[in-house]
């Protein structure tokens, strides 16, 4: 069965550094890897997909991800935080069409 | 650019009261979708939709659930009777075949069961 873990519940980072969001997925045929980010009291924004195309994949506000199959991991990444990034942060996986998703990770943005 | 629209943004019920979410698809989307998501929880796949029938659903979506697309425009969730469990976050998601099964979210609908 498909499923996603998602590594840290809460992330908190400082102003200007790396973000780094963990995500290891299982799946029995070749994945499409979703991350979705949810400011407060909003819906679910689409950051970025992998499609089995590049592996290294570029999203909006400036997060990328790799897809590294060995590891069965799909990491996201910012260089330079933002704090208009705080937000929180799934991963999800799709199933025949349906989206199983993580548990989420909290990002807090320090000044 | 086209998006989802869910009604109301926020629903207050009574416990065992009969509630109806209402979501718009984007206009061309075949494919369409209830999550729901507890506070403080994962969003959590309760059904699909597709040719105006179920294919898939959740052990979340018992027989309290039911899902519509009545007018060819609207897609609704009807919950028959409310727990005090079913408070969450109800989003509609919506999915044309060809983009790499992405999908679309509506801004939800919050229900609070009382």
């Amino acid at each position: 069965a498909q499923s996603v873990t998602q590594l840290g519940s809460h992330v908190s980072v400082s102003e200007g550094a790396l973000v780094l969001l963990r995500c290891n997925y299982s799946s029995s045929v070749p994945p499409y890897l979703f991350w979705y980010v949810q400011y407060p009291n909003q819906g679910l924004q689409l950051l970025l997909k992998y499609t089995s195309a590049a592996t290294l994949v570029k999203g909006i506000n400036g997060f990328e991800a790799e897809f590294k199959k060995s590891e069965t991991s799909f990491h996201l990444t910012k260089p330079s935080a933002h704090m208009s990034d705080a937000a929180e942060y799934f991963c999800a996986v799709s199933l025949g069409g349906k989206l199983i998703f993580g548990q989420g990770t909290e990002l807090s943005v320090k000044p | 650019e086209p998006e989802v629209t869910q009604t109301p943004s926020h629903q207050v019920t009574q416990m065992g009261q009969e509630v109806i979410l209402r979501c718009v698809p984007i206009s061309n989307h075949l494919y369409f979708y209830w999550y729901r998501q507890i506070l403080g929880q994962k969003v959590e796949f309760l059904v699909s939709f597709y040719n105006n029938e179920i294919s898939e659903k959740s052990e979340i979506f018992d027989d309290q659930f039911s899902v519509e697309r009545p007018d060819g425009s609207n897609f609704t969730l009807k919950i028959r009777s409310t727990k005090l469990e079913d408070s969450a976050m109800y989003f509609c998601a919506t999915y044309s075949s060809g983009l790499d099964n992405e999908q679309f979210f509506g801004p939800g609908t919050r229900l609070t069961v009382l």
